[in-house]
């Protein structure tokens, strides 16, 4: 089946610097990578698309500079956070699209939990 | 459809009992219909699909409704089980294309009592 590996699992950063996650998925190549948040209780929310070799579209509201997203190759997007803040805290989950696996292949990550103090 | 800012609804059920959690979708262009299990900390887990060309299928212990009149989708669960506590969500996708984004509706957290 398809899956996704998303890394790390948990963070905690100082707030100012940046911190990036990886979403990897590992026996499909992915056509399109989504990013989610989510915070405590509340239902995910799109962040941006990204497709292999080129820019990410961004959802209303989204900084683009502060979200960096890249999507270098089928297999790997990650999204940096820069410059994090505390209201930045958050679930953030990939889903890769392209697998076998069920659900029209949007295969999720595990999830990373950002804690910034 | 996409909440913003707002707390999920509950819905707590004896173990043994029959469970419908309910999901109103925003866009009537949706063409299939997702419902996702979230159990805490955890990436949202696949439970059952549906096309828009269909009102309903069924799974194991699991079935969809759609009524694409309205804009409601339901997820029945049968015979609820503790392990089935956790949060549902359904999700849309439209977009046109075979990877459109796949948006969440509000949620809705389940507690089995044993």
């Amino acid at each position: 089946g398809a899956v996704v590996s998303q890394h790390p699992s948990w963070v905690i950063c100082k707030s100012g610097t940046s911190v990036k996650i990886e979403c990897r998925s590992l026996d499909f190549q992915a056509t399109t990578m989504f990013w989610y948040r989510q915070f405590p209780k509340q239902s995910l929310m799109l962040m941006a698309t990204s497709n292999e070799g080129s820019k990410a579209t961004y959802e209303q509201g989204v900084e683009k500079d502060k979200f960096l997203i890249n999507h270098a190759s089928l297999t790997l997007s990650t999204l940096t956070v820069t410059s994090a803040h505390p209201e930045d805290s958050s679930f953030y989950i990939c889903s890769a699209t392209g697998g076998l696996g069920q659900g029209y292949g949007y295969t999720f990550g595990s999830g990373t939990r950002l804690t910034v103090v | 459809g996409e909440s913003v800012g707002l707390h999920l609804p509950t819905l707590s059920v004896q173990e043994g009992d029959n469970s419908i959690i309910n999901c109103a979708y925003s866009n009537s262009a949706s063409d299939y219909f997702i419902w996702y299990k979230q159990e805490s900390g955890k990436g949202p887990q696949f439970i059952i699909d549906i096309r828009s060309n269909m009102d309903k299928r069924q799974g194991q212990r699991v079935t969809v409704l759609l009524n694409k009149t309205v804009k409601h989708l339901s997820l029945q669960i049968a015979a609820t089980q503790p392990g089935d506590s956790a949060v549902y969500f359904c999700a849309e996708k439209y977009g046109g294309t075979s990877y459109g984004k796949l948006t969440f509706g509000q949620g809705t957290i389940l507690t089995v009592h044993p």
